[in-house]
């Protein structure tokens, strides 16, 4: 068990350029999540697959933004025409989702940075 | 949507002493965890627990869902306990499933 990986950890870009992070989820868990963290707040949920479905959006996620899990294992973020408040730490998770437990694990994130 | 409040916001302890940390929540709820977030950031899952009581080491958590908060305990603390305490809840009924709503969480420092 490696843990979620996130990368890259950091990115910074300029305004109106399109970036996209990557998510490799603890290879059995079936779920898969985005959350998105500004300096003093909670994460924020973006969306959500099982499996391959994604099955949760957030009004948070604007049409600039598109996730994908197109085999079931990892994951991409894409970030079409960045802004200024696209800024801040994009955080993936996982989970295996059975009744025992519903534990969500998280990677180290990526910190993006808009110019 | 269901509202989650954390207190206290901030919280300075002495290494070795105790500490309770409350977490509020508006409605029933089918998930709740409790999350450390370290100081270079990242998010360690501390407890899974809708409902009733969880120990591990120092650390110990109580759910009462029926009147909707949750305590998490830390005994002993260690410089090392320092950082962001989460809570974070999943609705229990027209929820969306997987959509962890998180509070604003305690920043705790313990001094040596």
């Amino acid at each position: 068990d490696t843990g979620v990986s996130q990368d890259p950890r950091h990115k910074i870009t300029k305004r109106g350029q399109n970036v996209t992070f990557r998510c490799d989820p603890i290879s059995e868990h079936n779920r898969l999540y985005w959350y998105r963290q500004t300096l003093g707040q909670g994460p924020e949920f973006l969306t959500y697959f099982q499996n391959e479905a994604q099955l949760e959006k957030s009004r948070l996620l604007s049409d600039r933004f598109s996730a994908e899990r197109p085999k079931g294992s990892f994951s991409t973020l894409e970030i079409q025409r960045t802004e200024q408040g696209d800024s801040a730490m994009y955080l993936c998770a996982s989970s295996a989702r059975d009744r025992e437990s519903e534990k969500l694990f998280f990677g180290s994130g990526t910190q993006l940075s808009v110019l | 949507g269901i509202q989650v409040e954390q207190s206290p916001p901030d919280l300075i302890l002495q290494e070795g002493a105790n500490s309770t940390l409350r977490c509020n929540f508006s409605d029933s709820v089918n998930n709740l965890q409790w999350f450390h977030q370290n100081p270079w950031g990242q998010l360690i899952n501390l407890f899974y627990i809708p409902s009733g009581t969880k120990q591990n080491g120092r650390l110990s958590a109580t759910t009462v869902a029926t009147e909707r908060y949750s305590l998490l305990y830390i005994s002993s603390s260690q410089t090392t306990d320092s950082g962001v305490y989460f809570c974070a809840v999943e609705a229990g009924y027209g929820g969306s499933q997987g959509n962890l709503i998180f509070g604003k969480g305690t920043k705790l420092s313990v001094k040596p």
